[in-house]
């Protein structure tokens, strides 16, 4: 599976959008795009996921480019709730190759 | 939407006993689960795949003597820490595949003493 490159940690302001980015320059054309985030002391939560267009679910929306070696995942209005670990990974969906490998993620901090 | 349960939430034991930790997937069957483990202010590390009816696969550096996985149904896996010992303490949690996207279980924390 491609690697990702993700900042270690960001901050946003509560009420603000909170825009994370993801490098994955070696991303190959049947694999996928996915977001999971980890509030302390919990297990992954699913977020979203996509291949090539845009997506847009309840919980948030994933910015792919168009040459698809980075994406931005974007929280529209952030809350406290939302501080926690985000892990952008990228995973093909074929049966011998289909586990999620966690990197570091990046640690967003909500502030008051 | 799709849950997966984790049972006990929460063990502390003694050196040198076993521990057996559940997984099931609530409201969907899943024919791929997977086990990990998390340290301390550490990313989770995958240490098994599981396919039901069949022997899991274990990552590189597990063992799997240690580390029993039984997939017996495509609702339930469990993990069984056999002979746990201190260094065993950590945060399991269980994963299972619907469709194109896994789902996570809360997580069992151990303790061993």
């Amino acid at each position: 599976d491609a690697k990702t490159t993700q900042p270690p940690s960001m901050d946003c302001a509560e009420g603000r959008a909170a825009n994370l980015p993801c490098n994955h320059s070696t991303i190959s054309g049947n694999e996928y795009v996915y977001w999971y985030r980890q509030i302390h002391s919990q297990g992954p939560q699913y977020i979203i996921h996509g291949l090539k267009n845009n997506e847009t679910n309840e919980m948030a929306s994933l910015i792919i480019t168009e040459d698809r070696k980075s994406s931005t995942l974007i929280l529209p209005h952030a809350t406290l709730r939302d501080t926690a670990v985000y892990y952008c990974i990228v995973r093909g969906i074929n049966t011998g190759g289909f586990k999620t490998i966690f990197g570091a993620g990046t640690r967003l901090f909500v502030k008051a | 939407g799709a849950v997966v349960s984790q049972h006990p939430s929460r063990v502390i034991c003694k050196s040198g006993t076993s521990v057996k930790i559940e997984c099931r997937s609530l409201d969907f069957q899943a024919t791929t689960m997977f086990w990990y483990r998390q340290f301390p202010k550490q990313s989770l590390m995958l240490m098994a795949t599981s396919n039901e009816g069949s022997k899991a696969t274990y990552e590189q550096g597990v063992e799997k003597d240690k580390f029993l996985i039984n997939h017996a149904s495509l609702t339930l896996s469990t993990l069984t820490v056999t002979s746990a010992h201190p260094e065993d303490s950590s945060f399991y949690i269980c994963s299972a595949r619907q469709k194109d996207t896994q789902y996570f279980g809360p997580g069992t924390r151990l303790t061993v003493l």
